[in-house]
């Protein structure tokens, strides 16, 4: 099983700044990896596919990066609507998909 | 607007059973390979399974393997999740997701619905 670890666990982050989650695979799994946003009480919501592909609708303060095992998501500037927990999913073992454990990113 | 609905959730005991439901509507069900991941209470996600669009191959997670089945009705935009033998560590929120697969692999899950609380507990 590959297993997704993300850092950090939480983050408090005030409106308008830039933030930078991250996410480690613990083997290769070149950019097959997404990012999905989650708010209370709602479903994930696709982000990024690809490592750097914003999926449809995502606003360009979005943006992913990496491949191999070490991959960023990057909030250019912080609004409201973005407190929420991320995570992230490998889809090399598609057979196995599996998620981080998630980044709560929360307003300071 | 592509949608899918869950239904069927509730509470249950430990050892019984229980029927997930998802409807999808807004696009073309039978062309979609679909999934049912969960999240238990202030937890993350685990996929659970998946089902081809023809229902010809069928996957699970081990942590359910030989007790849930995933099956699809294809006439009636549906998925379905039978769950046998339930154990307290199944609680969660199920969520149905629709896959967006490629070149004979599937990759992530585009579409989801908003989620069926299963509560297991005597």
């Amino acid at each position: 099983e590959i297993v997704m670890t993300q850092s950090p666990a939480a983050l408090s982050v005030s409106p308008g700044e830039r933030v930078t989650l991250s996410c480690r695979a613990s083997q290769s799994i070149s950019s097959n990896l997404a990012w999905y946003q989650q708010k209370p009480g709602q479903a994930p919501r696709l982000l990024i596919y690809g490592a750097s592909t914003r999926a449809s609708g995502i606003p360009g303060r979005f943006s992913g990066s990496g491949s191999g095992t070490e991959f960023t998501l990057t909030i250019s500037s912080l609004q409201s609507e973005d407190f929420a927990v991320y995570y992230c999913q490998q889809y090399t073992d598609w057979l196995l998909r599996t998620f981080g454990q998630g980044t709560k990113l929360e307003i300071k | 607007e592509e949608q899918l609905v869950e239904s069927g959730g509730g509470l249950v005991q430990p050892g019984g059973s229980l029927r997930l439901s998802c409807e999808g509507s807004g696009f073309t069900f039978r062309n979609y390979e679909m999934n049912w991941v969960r999240q238990a209470p202030g937890k993350g996600l685990e996929w659970v399974s998946y089902i081809s669009s023809r229902a010809s191959n069928r996957y699970y997670a081990d942590s359910v393997k030989g007790r849930f089945t995933i099956s699809r009705d294809n006439a009636k935009n549906s998925l379905y999740l039978q769950m046998n033998s339930l154990r307290a560590e199944d609680t969660a929120v199920y969520y149905c997701a629709r896959d967006f697969c490629r070149n004979a692999r599937c990759l992530y899950f585009d579409l989801w619905g908003q989620g069926i609380l299963v509560t297991v507990s005597s």
